[in-house]
């Protein structure tokens, strides 16, 4: 089945540190540039990060620059976000999203809490 | 960057009108313009892309118009299942593909 399927989520504490996990399958991975999309609480889809099919090319919106970190595995068919310096407004539910346009993929969401 | 700008940002209509959302990008996007449907509870669904290419699986009555710096999803005749956010996006800043602020849809 083709699916991506979102891991790692949780309550963590302002100033703290998570890591998310991404993991793809029944497809060729290697193929599709992946990326992050968040929904805070009451507020709209934003995106947040993407990585190229070989880790060639990295963005990150202003929100999270120089916080969260991109990687993938090709090997494990698995993309990750580190995040760092949590913050309160980081609360949100965490997409991963295979490509874009016709080729899109979404996965279902991972929670991301901060809070006291 | 490239700001998505959408309006309006909520919308009431009555089963079987023509609803219209339009989309503005701060600068040329030629036709890299994608519009999302998002329910509650739901991973966001692609409707259209290329700004007029309807996603497989998509009904009819969603089509999409624009190219440069003006965009437009338009539902035909509105059903019940068509309540949801609206999301456009943009495709032609690579790897940095912003939304507009979306479009929340209801039934009157």
């Amino acid at each position: 089945e083709v699916q991506l399927v979102e891991s790692g989520g949780g309550l963590v504490k302002p100033g703290g540190s998570l890591r998310l996990s991404c993991a793809a399958s029944g497809f060729t991975f290697s193929s599709y540039a992946m990326h992050w999309v968040r929904q805070a609480p009451g507020k709209g889809l934003e995106w947040v990060s993407s990585i190229s099919s070989t880790s060639d090319y990295i963005f990150y919106a202003d929100s999270v620059k120089g916080r969260f970190t991109i990687s993938r595995d090709n090997a494990k068919n698995s993309v990750y976000l580190q995040m760092h310096s949590l913050r309160a407004e980081d609360t949100a539910l965490y997409y991963c999203v295979r490509d874009v346009a016709a080729a899109v993929l979404w996965g279902q969401g991972t929670l991301v809490t901060v809070s006291p | 960057d490239i700001q998505m700008t959408q309006s309006p940002s909520s919308l009431s209509a009555s089963v079987g009108d023509r609803v219209t959302i339009t989309c503005r990008a701060s600068q040329s996007i030629s036709n890299f313009l994608n519009w999302y449907q998002h329910k509650v509870g739901e991973a966001p669904r692609l409707l259209i892309y290329a700004a007029s290419r309807l996603q497989s699986g998509v009904p009819s009555r969603f089509s999409g118009s624009g190219s440069g710096t003006d965009f437009s999803l338009t539902i035909s005749s509105l059903q019940p299942e068509d309540v949801a956010t609206y999301y456009c996006q943009q495709s032609y800043s690579h790897l940095m593909y912003t939304f507009g602020q979306g479009t929340k849809l209801e039934i009157k």
